[in-house]
């Protein structure tokens, strides 16, 4: 089982659209959890942390449910910008796990 | 602005030619990594310092060799560069530990290798 799994898309959503990304983790003991967004041929950027209790930033909310072990993304009201590919990222003591990313596309 | 500096941003050498690559960041963080990520793959982990400990990933071929001289610059040399490393090779850093869990990592813009 690899330690980071995500479906790897590509999500084709129109402008506006609600979409929701998934991610599940083998390490029971992971304590950090990420979401990355990265563009085509650019280098990965933090999108958000992801805190045990949930948190929101703007059109972003992340989960986090240790008991399945798995983190979710969800945007809102998608814009053409959000197209990108995000990375799921989970820590594994000293060091950070990547997924391969799903990627999404919005369109017009 | 700019926090982690990667030079050159694109890179073309001979296959078996050897190159360095070079990292800078002004964010004073403990901690560089080197990762490599090839076409639709995860950025994969080659090595990475805490502060002068050099710490090598199991499956990281013995051409790729790490230099950490300071806290702002990290190196990565590939000393008989093959067609199967051409690749995207990202530095990170980042803070450190906290309680033995890994703190997010900033990325530079990364380097694209090239090998004729």
């Amino acid at each position: 089982r690899k330690e980071v799994e995500q479906d790897p898309g590509p999500f084709n959503v129109p402008e506006g659209a609600t979409v929701a990304f998934n991610c599940t983790y083998s390490n029971s003991a992971s304590q950090s959890f990420f979401w990355y967004r990265q563009d085509c041929r650019k280098e990965p950027k933090l999108l958000m942390s992801v805190y045990s209790s949930g948190n929101e930033d703007g059109r972003f909310t992340a989960q986090l449910n240790r008991a399945s072990q798995y983190i979710s993304l969800l945007i809102r009201d998608s814009k053409l910008s959000d197209s990108a590919t995000y990375l799921c990222v989970v820590d594994n003591t000293d060091k950070l796990i990547f997924g391969t990313g799903t990627r999404l596309q919005v369109f017009p | 602005d700019a926090m982690v500096i990667q030079n050159p941003r694109y890179q073309v050498t001979q296959f078996g030619k050897p190159v360095t690559l070079s990292c800078s960041q002004t964010l004073n963080h403990n901690v560089m990594y080197w990762y490599q990520q090839k076409s639709s793959q995860a950025p994969k982990l080659l090595f990475h310092y805490y502060d002068k400990d050099f710490n090598n990933e199991a499956d990281t071929p013995d051409n790729f060799q790490s230099r950490r001289p300071n806290t702002s610059f990290c190196f990565l040399d590939i000393r008989s560069p093959g067609l199967g490393d051409a690749a995207m090779y990202l530095c990170a850093t980042s803070r450190g530990l906290a309680g033995g869990t890994a703190y997010e990592q900033y990325f530079g813009p990364g380097t694209r290798l090239t090998v004729t």
